[in-house]
């Protein structure tokens, strides 16, 4: 079954506590990308990246990392987490490049709170 | 700079009503496309559309219908006969194709509830 999976699904942390939430697609995907929803605010593009070893900035890039050392995984890294990142997080991965016009596939989601 | 617009915070309508969402979008792409995605209180993101910017003519899906009026800028969203399963956060999104590898630009999106 094609799909994006995210974990951890929901995770309590605190302050200051780096933390990893892995993205994982099975589709052959180049672009892959991170959001993050808030109410109020939708979902807001944080991270994305063309291929293996090429990322770039979203809107709201500051306080998080990603990398893509493999086609399949584009990790979100929250170095030093505040509770302003508290929020609940999408990965996303379609097929092409800057022209591919296809849909994006997003995971289930992943559930953050920053205490 | 694209910017996506969705001025109801929530709507409230008793089951079999007709529900519109409007969606108002900005962009200097001429050409672009828009999408529509349903969020259940389960959490994920589920596709719904997409339009193209060159297409004019409306859709229907079953009791779902989408008016995309290039003249307004508008993309609106009527869910004909609703149904509790239809209570729901819907979202709509831009995508240009002169700026960043195709992000999507979410509006604020719209909280549906259907009461039986």
């Amino acid at each position: 079954e094609a799909q994006v999976t995210q974990n951890p699904r929901y995770l309590i942390t605190v302050t200051g506590k780096k933390l990893t939430v892995t993205c994982s697609q099975n589709m052959n995907h180049e672009y892959m990308s991170w959001y993050r929803q808030d109410p109020g605010l939708g979902l807001r593009q944080i991270y994305y990246s063309m291929n293996v070893e090429v990322t770039d900035k979203g809107d709201v890039p500051e306080g998080y990392k990603v990398s893509r050392k493999e086609k399949r995984n584009f990790p979100l890294i929250l170095e030093s987490p505040s509770p302003n990142q508290t929020s609940l997080y999408f990965c996303a991965s379609r097929s092409g490049g800057r022209a591919n016009t296809g849909e994006l596939f997003f995971g289930e989601g992943s559930r953050l709170t920053v205490l | 700079a694209q910017k996506v617009t969705q001025a109801q915070t929530e709507i409230s309508v008793v089951e079999k009503e007709d529900v519109t969402l409007d969606c108002v979008y900005e962009t200097r792409d001429t050409t672009y496309y828009l999408f529509w995605y349903k969020q259940p209180p389960s959490g994920e993101l589920v596709f719904l559309i997409r339009r193209n910017s060159f297409d004019e003519q409306n859709e229907i899906s079953g009791r779902y219908s989408w008016n995309f009026q290039k003249s307004t800028s508008s993309f609106n969203f009527t869910i004909t006969a609703s149904q509790v399963v239809d209570s729901a956060v819907y979202f709509c999104a831009l995508r240009g194709t002169t700026d960043s590898w195709g992000k999507l630009q979410f509006g604020a999106g719209t909280q549906v509830v259907v009461t039986p």
